[in-house]
């Protein structure tokens, strides 16, 4: 089974501290995804990547980064945390480019911005 | 705009009875349909999925769902609902042509209460 697995569960961190969320995968999958979970909005894409070093902005990468420096794991940065970003972040994988392939979620980061 | 509508909010059905959440989408072409299911504190799981064939499709857990593609619709259904079924269910498309995209709804609570 595929398994994606996020460093923290919960995380409770102070307005202007930089934040990194990680997250890894172990499927050799090309695609990963960073989304952030907010009641009665879905799921909101904030930055994707389709392979090492690349990386596409979602709908709402204000105020976030990410880096993929090896081809399982994905790090989504704040970089200086503000309470409009306390919120659920998951991470999400996919096998390859195309095709009808369903996301693979990690158990999520539960993020309070202080 | 390519969007995903879960109508209710929240579903509440008695154990036992069938139940229905509902997903309609706008999403250009012919897209990939899925459903996800989210208990508390948890990433989403894959439930089942559409991609081309019959109507009717059947995934995890008993859950089926039907595709209407002139309704563009993809209701999620079971005959037999139990209390463990209680959770956050989530629609998603993805687009075939802009293959990294994924568009969820807003989700739906289903209530099933004993």
């Amino acid at each position: 089974d595929v398994k994606v697995t996020q460093s923290s569960r919960y995380l409770v961190k102070r307005t202007g501290e930089k934040v990194f969320l990680e997250c890894v995968q172990d499927m050799d999958h090309e695609n990963m995804f960073w989304y952030r979970q907010d009641p009665g909005l879905g799921l909101r894409l904030i930055y994707f990547s389709y392979d090492v070093k690349m990386k596409e902005k979602g709908d709402i990468p204000e105020g976030y980064s990410v880096s993929r420096e090896k081809k399982e794991r994905f790090s989504l940065i704040l970089e200086s945390a503000s309470t409009n970003q306390t919120s659920m972040y998951l991470c999400a994988s996919t096998p390859q480019t195309g095709g009808p392939y369903e996301q693979y979620f990690g158990p999520g980061t539960r993020l309070t911005v202080t | 705009a390519q969007s995903v509508a879960q109508p209710e909010d929240q579903v509440n059905v008695a154990e036992g009875n069938p139940l229905t959440v509902k997903c309609t989408y706008s999403v250009s072409g012919n897209p990939y349909l899925f459903w996800y299911v989210q208990y508390p504190n948890r990433g989403l799981q894959f439930l089942l999925k559409y991609i081309t064939g019959d109507n009717l499709v059947k995934g995890s857990y008993g859950f089926e769902a039907e595709f209407n593609k002139s309704q563009t619709s993809f209701h999620l259904k079971k005959p037999s609902a139990l209390v463990s079924d209680s959770a956050l269910y989530f629609c998603a498309v993805r687009d075939r042509d802009n293959f990294n995209k994924f568009y969820f709804g807003s989700g739906t609570k289903l209530n099933v209460k004993p």
